[in-house]
Order: C-alpha cells, then structure tokens, then sequence
C-alpha cells in the first residue's frame, strides 16, 4: 500500500510570508501527526489531528497551525515566516488508536 | 509532559563492534518504546520497539532493553556494519495518547 506523502519536498520562503504543507496518511489511517526536526532540537511534536479535530497539542506559538480534511488529508500552515522556522516538518501517520507511526519524507522549508 | 533524554549524541565506532545508545524517561505511565533510525536525507524509520511488560527484544543484530523501574532503555546493536550509519532516534509514549515523545537522536558512525 502507498506510504506517507508529503508535498511539496522542498520549499524557499522569505521571512513574514506564509506557507502550507500537506500530507496524505495512509489509507485507513486516521491520525496525522506532525514535526519539526531541526539539527539542536531533534524531532519536536507540533500537533495531531484525528478524525478532522486537533487531538493534541505541542508548545509552538499559534502561527503553526494545521487542519484535517474528511478524507484524513491534512495540511499545515505556518503564517508570518521567520529565519528560524528553517526546518525539515515531517509527518507521521497512524490508525490514532493504538501504536505504530509510519513518517513521511519531509518538506524542507528554508526561509530567507 | 513527557521528557526523554538520550545519550551519547555522537556515537563512532569501527566496524564489526558494539554500539550501545540509552535513553532515559520521566513518565512513569509510560508503555510503550520504540526505536526509528534516519538515514541521511530520508525519513525516520521503526526499527524496534518494547512494550513495559517486556524486558528485553531482539531482532538479529539488535535488542532493545528495558527498565522499568530506572525508567530507562536501551538499544544494543551488535557487529556494527558501514550501513548501520544513521541518526537513530528512542521514544517513549503512554496508552492516554499514543503520541512519542522523541530524544534529540544519536549520531552513529561505523567506520569501514
């Protein structure tokens, strides 16, 4: 069966623009996870959403946001770009019932 | 919350030794271990996992161990290979949300 998708793979902003990112679960999967990865930080939760609702919530300010379509489909958004925003943000996709994350590749997102 | 710490962040070894990563949590509810492994450029992936009722799991060239009452774990792999160079990453998530929380990854590198 397909695997995760994220798209687009790469992305260059520049700072106070705004960006989305999307991410297609596996089908059947109805939780989508996501994350930030930076080389000092490592991989920081930024939210879940299941079945279309945000479920949980990590300790990012409210310009990361995101949303879930019926079809699990979800996107994030990141609004007013700063140079530190500059990251790898995966997604990880699960049943959301019980253990086992599946990630997807990755955006890379620079901004300058 | 959830805090996991995991240690050494460098790890180089020669091929053909052993490499031993070990991770520490702070959430006594706790369940729930795996281990990802990220090669350069790619995504994060499930290598192993434990569960609490369980001390130790192998898998061919690695095992995973478990103490519960340190609140700490392990992940041992034996006759290092060039191939085995990645970040590799624990976590550590209770049944309330199955959401892991991840350490800041080791770096391991198997030197031919």
């Amino acid at each position: 069966k397909a695997g995760v998708t994220q798209t687009p793979r790469y992305l260059i902003k520049t700072r106070g623009q705004q960006v989305t990112l999307s991410c297609s679960p596996i089908s059947g999967h109805r939780s989508v996870s996501w994350y930030q990865q930076t080389p000092g930080q490592g991989l920081q939760f930024l939210f879940e959403y299941f079945s279309e609702t945000q479920r949980n919530k990590g300790n990012f300010p409210g310009r990361f946001s995101g949303r879930q379509f019926s079809n699990s489909r979800s996107e994030m958004n990141v609004s007013t770009l700063e140079l530190g925003d500059s990251a790898l943000y995966l997604c990880a996709s699960s049943s959301g019932q019980k253990w086992g994350y599946t990630f997807g590749s990755g955006t890379r997102l620079t901004v300058v | 919350g959830e805090n996991v710490e995991q240690h050494p962040s460098t790890l180089s070894v020669q091929e053909g030794d052993s490499a031993v990563i070990k991770c520490t949590y702070s959430d006594s509810a706790s369940n729930y271990f795996p281990w990802y492994k990220q090669e350069l450029g790619k995504r994060p992936q499930l290598i192993i996992d434990i569960r609490s009722n369980v001390g130790e799991k192998k898998d061919q060239r690695i095992a995973v161990t478990l103490n519960k009452t340190a609140k700490h774990f392990s992940l041992h792999i034996t006759e290092t290979q060039p191939e085995d160079s990645a970040v590799y990453f624990c976590a550590a998530s209770s049944g309330g949300s199955y959401i892991p929380t991840f350490g800041r990854g080791t770096s391991l590198i198997v030197h031919p």
